[in-house]
């Protein structure tokens, strides 16, 4: 166990929708990463968040936004839904995200997204 | 434009014996390179990190060689078990910041 919550872990949608993806870092992990994880795609990095700031931005679309919370908790929400969309979708935590890269990240379990 | 490459076929060898996997990437400098496990449905798992001015790191039966020069590096596991059986990933980092991770070699070995 990371220590990394995700909600929920299963989420069947319909084209069109929006969904709100969650997770809770480890007790005093500040920074906070998502990726999508798709079998033609492998790990993608979305987003991460550092102590409430946005930090760095990957191949993130512009349907896809996240935040996070001042208790450090992170909401990424996607609107739109593809079918394209369906994926296993990561977060992970890690102590600073100062470090420029040397930070160890701990994942979650992740949410599974099926979009119909 | 950066990429990572990791065999995409299987590895499949004996218990027991050194499994050695390999990561190569292109058109980037990465300041830190980290190897990762993941089992199927589960997120991935941190197992090493090298920085660009290690050759090689170890933790017990686990080893990673980092070589700049040919853009490689080598993640060797010793005495493999049947429970080494995973996908384990690279990921480079450092500069720009985005991490970037390859897609993973799959280690099968059998008892």
């Amino acid at each position: 166990d990371s220590g990394v919550t995700q909600t929920p872990k299963h989420l069947i949608t319909a084209t069109g929708q929006r969904v709100t993806l969650r997770c809770s870092p480890r007790s005093g992990d500040l920074s906070v990463y998502w990726y999508q994880q798709s079998l033609d795609q492998g790990l993608q990095f979305l987003i991460q968040y550092y102590n409430g700031e946005e930090r760095a931005k990957g191949n993130i679309l512009e349907r896809f936004s996240a935040q996070q919370f001042p208790d450090l908790h992170s909401e990424l929400n996607l609107s739109s839904l593809e079918l394209g969309d369906s994926a296993l979708y990561f977060c992970a935590s890690s102590p600073s995200g100062l470090a420029e890269g040397a930070d160890t990240q701990y994942f979650g379990p992740g949410t599974r997204l099926t979009v119909l | 434009s950066q990429k990572i490459e990791q065999n995409s076929e299987a590895l499949n060898i004996q218990e027991g014996k050194t499994a050695t996997l390999t990561c190569n990437y292109t058109n980037y400098s990465p300041a830190y390179l980290q190897w990762y496990r993941q089992d199927p449905g589960r997120g991935p798992v941190f197992l090493l990190l090298i920085r660009e001015n290690e050759k090689e790191k170890r933790k017990e039966r686990l080893k990673v060689t980092f070589d700049t020069t040919l853009k490689q590096s080598l993640f060797h596991i010793t005495a493999s078990q049947p429970a080494d059986s995973a996908t384990y990933l690279c990921a480079l980092s450092g500069g720009s910041y985005i991490p970037t991770f390859g897609r993973g070699t799959s280690l099968i070995v059998h008892p």
